[in-house]
């Protein structure tokens, strides 16, 4: 079974631009989380997808945002970019609506120049 | 807010030893505690998981501890190999599941020296 993908792997923006991250969940999962790794501030959960619909956000301004299709594919966009949105992206999904493993792609590294 | 404390930052550790990283957390609604191993330039891949309802899981070389009432779990690489050179995260979340969120530690970067 193919895991999560995630595209584009590399993304260097400009300050100020905006930029649309997209990833595919594991086949048959419904579940899609977005994180964003930083040397400094480390994980950090941005939001969650099941069934086209927002589960929850973590502490991150309304410039991320995010969706999801019918088909559990997912994206997330940034807006307005700025120096410290340069990080790491990762995408994870899960089964079911109370699946408690979740499984990461390989991220998309977003630079912000 | 640091809700998951983990330690140590970095270790060494040699080839056949036993490597032990801890973490510590606050929020008892916690329910659910997985480590992942992430190698440079990939995302983290899940390792092994416990809930509190057991004190520990073994899964080949990989041991979690946990101890509910100190509010603390570790995790064992017994025989270590240099192909455990990684860095590594603790987590938890809620009984939400997914919807709940994982809440990382900051990681440790273990190497295994040959």
């Amino acid at each position: 079974k193919a895991g999560v993908t995630q595209t584009p792997r590399y993304l260097i923006k400009t300050r100020g631009q905006q930029v649309t991250l997209s990833c595919s969940p594991i086949s048959g999962h419904r579940s899609v989380s977005w994180y964003q790794q930083t040397p400094g501030q480390g994980l950090q959960f941005l939001f969650e997808y099941f069934s086209e619909t927002q589960r929850n956000k973590g502490n991150f301004p309304g410039r991320f945002s995010g969706r999801q299709f019918s088909n559990s594919r997912s994206e997330m966009n940034v807006s307005t970019l700025e120096l410290g949105d340069s990080a790491l992206y990762l995408c994870a999904s899960s089964g079911g609506a109370l699946s408690y493993e979740q499984y990461f792609g390989p991220g998309t590294r977003l630079t912000v120049t | 807010q640091q809700q998951v404390k983990q330690s140590p930052q970095s270790l060494i550790v040699q080839k056949g030893g036993i490597s032990i990283i801890n973490c510590a957390y606050e929020n008892t609604a916690f329910d659910y505690f997985p480590w992942y191993q992430q190698f440079p330039g990939k995302g983290p891949a899940l390792l092994i998981a416990i809930r509190p309802d057991v004190s520990e899981k073994k899964e080949g070389r990989f041991t979690i501890s946990f101890n509910k009432s100190a509010k603390q779990f570790s995790l064992h690489i017994m025989d270590s190999q240099p192909g455990d050179s990684a860095t590594y995260f603790c987590a938890a979340t809620g009984s939400g599941g997914g919807a709940d969120g994982l809440t990382f530690g900051k990681g440790t970067h273990l190497i295994i020296q040959p």
